[in-house]
């Protein structure tokens, strides 16, 4: 079936550290990806995203890794900093499912 | 401008009323959604449709009723609210229904059954 879950519920990393967040997906048929950092009362944003063809793809400070042999992704954010405190949370669309299917999500805390 | 744009931010009420949230995208998307956050953080979709046509209905109870006047525009209404209708709705949107491109999320309205 479809679900989409996360190796570790929380993470605390230091301020300038690297981040890695993991993130598990079950079906084979899934064919995009996406990640999104929700703020304490605001609405899930969109992060970085990635299709089934390519294997990594970078953006400003993030990259996100796709390993299709063990259905795993990951987020890394570089140097990280106070602002990145938030949940993050993977999701993942089967081909021809029309919706995205979403994780727990992972809290990211930044010690000073 | 915010791109998504719903109301009300907070919504406290006692079981067995009727309560609407509104939904409103300014980004020229076909197709707009409802996700419902749990207390444990996850996101769940409940509806979704695309240029007024209902695409996806997650099995929610009929108690929840979307209603999407134009494609810009989806409403939420719930009857009979019950406790375990509290939680956070998200409305979002997307360029199209198929699934695999983002979404634009708005910021929430936090539902709190009383």
């Amino acid at each position: 079936g479809e679900s989409v879950g996360l190796h570790l519920p929380t993470l605390s990393v230091q301020e300038g550290d690297n981040s890695i967040i993991n993130c598990a997906y079950s079906n084979s048929a899934s064919d995009y990806f996406i990640w999104y950092k929700q703020e304490s009362g605001k609405g899930p944003q969109f992060i970085i995203d990635i299709r089934s063809n390519m294997d990594k793809r970078q953006g400003q400070r993030v990259t996100v890794l796709l390993n299709k042999t063990v259905k795993h992704l990951s987020l890394q954010i570089a140097a990280t900093q106070p602002g990145d405190s938030a949940v993050y949370f993977c999701a993942e669309n089967v081909q021809g499912a029309q919706k995205l299917v979403f994780g727990q999500g992972t809290r990211l805390t930044i010690n000073p | 401008d915010t791109a998504v744009s719903q109301t009300p931010k907070y919504l406290v009420t006692q079981m067995g009323n009727d309560k609407s949230i509104k939904c409103e995208q300014n980004l020229g998307h076909d197709t707009m959604y409802w996700y419902k956050q749990d207390s444990k953080k996850f996101l769940k979709i409940m509806f979704s449709y695309n240029n007024k046509e209902l695409i996806i209905n997650e099995t929610v109870p009929n108690r929840f009723s979307p209603k999407s006047p134009d494609k810009a525009h989806l409403n939420l209404h719930i009857n009979s609210l019950e406790l375990g209708d509290s939680a956070v709705y998200f409305c979002a949107s997307s360029l199209s229904y198929r699934g695999d491109e983002k979404l634009f999320f708005g910021s929430g309205t936090q539902l709190s059954v009383l």
